[in-house]
């Protein structure tokens, strides 16, 4: 079945340092979506991306979809405090399969103030 | 607009027992998907309901089992629970969902969850 494989794992910055987080299915997307968890809360939309080779910006938020659409990457430029959270990505693979959305295992971004 | 509502918050069984959960979506969504979190397998996808049909199933045994009714609201449950179903489950839910094949392709809007304790 897909696969999608989330990295890092975890991610400590310092506050105003920048963090990446990237995105990698085992198959060919037909878009990727990425969610913020604070923590003890619930996913929750930031966006979704569906174009080959697409970058959309959210204010410090950077997204990018490969031109293969089988890769991902957020980018988060002077991190705050209120950046804290688990990122993850969710693959759709509309193309066949049941699998439903499958999501990354997320990457847990830690700020030291 | 309310948000997507799922009772209980907390749950807590012991093996064997079987549990009901529930959850409301936003008001005008036809599609719920459930989700199931823990720390080592995170967000896994266990099924999705569209007009009162599930479209789409997770890789989870049978004892997992949902049902949408008429007004969109839907059930899932699981039977003869185990320690390892401990978990946050989480429902979505969407406008349409995604494609006949996936949900998806359409904002999914999550629940708070149920925290539930097999002991």
């Amino acid at each position: 079945g897909q696969q999608v494989m989330q990295i890092p794992q975890y991610q400590h910055v310092q506050e105003g340092e920048d963090f990446t987080t990237y995105c990698n299915s085992s198959t060919t997307l037909s878009n990727i979506q990425w969610y913020k968890q604070r923590p003890g809360g619930h996913p929750v939309f930031l966006i979704q991306l569906v174009k080959s080779g697409e970058v959309k910006k959210q204010k410090r938020l950077t997204f990018q979809f490969g031109e293969a659409k089988k890769n991902s990457s957020l980018h988060i430029t002077a991190t705050q405090t209120t950046d804290v959270g688990t990122y993850f990505c969710a693959g759709d693979n509309s193309g066949g399969g049941a699998d439903g959305l499958t999501f990354g295992k997320g990457t847990h971004l830690i700020i030291q103030p | 607009k309310a948000g997507v509502t799922q009772t209980p918050r907390y749950l807590i069984k012991t093996r064997g027992q079987q549990v009901t959960l529930s959850c409301s979506p936003i008001s005008g969504h036809r599609s719920v998907s459930w989700y199931q979190q823990t720390p080592g397998q995170g967000l896994q996808f266990l099924f999705e309901y569209f007009s009162e049909t599930q479209r789409n199933k997770g890789n989870f045994p049978g004892r997992f089992s949902g049902r949408q009714f008429s007004n969109s609201r839907s059930e899932m449950n699981v039977s003869t629970l185990e320690l390892g179903d401990s978990a946050l489950y989480l429902c979505a839910s969407s406008l349409w969902g995604g494609t006949s094949r996936s949900p998806g392709t359409d904002t999914q809007y999550f629940g708070p969850g149920t925290r539930l304790t097999v002991l």
